[in-house]
């Protein structure tokens, strides 16, 4: 699976949209992106992927760049609550992801 | 439903002595995974099971390290002869492939501490 690379904190104010980046220029065509967020002392939570249109949930969007080496993940109007550290995980989807150290983002009131 | 749960929740053990760590995964998912993840780092992938075989034990730390699954149910880690380096919070996940999607659903994790 391919590698990703993620800046290692961001501060957000309140109620303004979080844009986190990800870099992932050696995915292949079979690949996905993926994006998760630790929320402190629990388990990871699922909130986003995708291939290679972008997407959009009731939690997310997620703008994968044409050639697919870059994403970014919108939270349209960050809370205090998605104070968090956010992985991006590129996957084929066997089984395995390769969790980096993710991305801090710590939202201000 | 009910999700990914994981006991205990704490467990302080002494160094040398062996551990085990439970992971009832959610109904229905035949694939299971077991992470560690040490204060302020990221996740560790250890090993994989799909239904009771373990395809990929590859991030299993060394022999002192084990892990069984009944059936595509409960999954156990455990550590034999614990050192202090085993003190970190162990995650188990679950996953079902139907649909062609792959997302991990966590459990809360057990937190191991080695004195």
């Amino acid at each position: 699976d391919a590698k990703t690379t993620q800046p290692t904190s961001m501060d957000c104010a309140e109620g303004r949209a979080a844009n986190l980046p990800c870099n992932h220029s050696t995915i292949s065509g079979n690949e996905y992106v993926y994006w998760y967020r630790q929320i402190h002392s629990q388990g990871p939570q699922y909130i986003i992927h995708g291939l290679k249109n972008n997407e959009t949930n009731e939690m997310a969007s997620l703008i994968i760049t044409e050639d697919r080496k870059s994403s970014t993940l919108i939270l349209p109007h960050a809370t205090l609550r998605d104070t968090a550290v956010y992985y991006c995980i590129v996957t084929s989807g066997t089984y395995k992801y390769i969790f980096g150290t993710g991305t801090r983002l710590k939202v201000l009131a | 439903g009910a999700g990914v749960s994981q006991s205990p929740s704490n467990k302080v053990t002494e160094k040398g002595k062996d551990v085990e760590l439970r992971c009832d995964p959610i109904s229905g998912h035949t694939a299971l995974y077991w992470y560690r993840q040490r204060l302020g780092q990221g996740l560790e992938f250890l090993i994989y099971f799909q239904g009771n075989s373990a395809p990929d034990k590859s991030g299993l730390p060394s022999d002192r390290f084990s892990a069984e699954r009944t059936g595509e149910s409960v999954s156990t880690l455990t550590i034999q002869r614990t050192q202090q380096e085993d003190s970190a919070v162990y995650l188990c996940a679950s996953s079902s492939p139907a649909g062609g999607r792959y997302e991990q659903f966590f459990g809360p994790g057990t937190r191991l501490t080695v004195l």
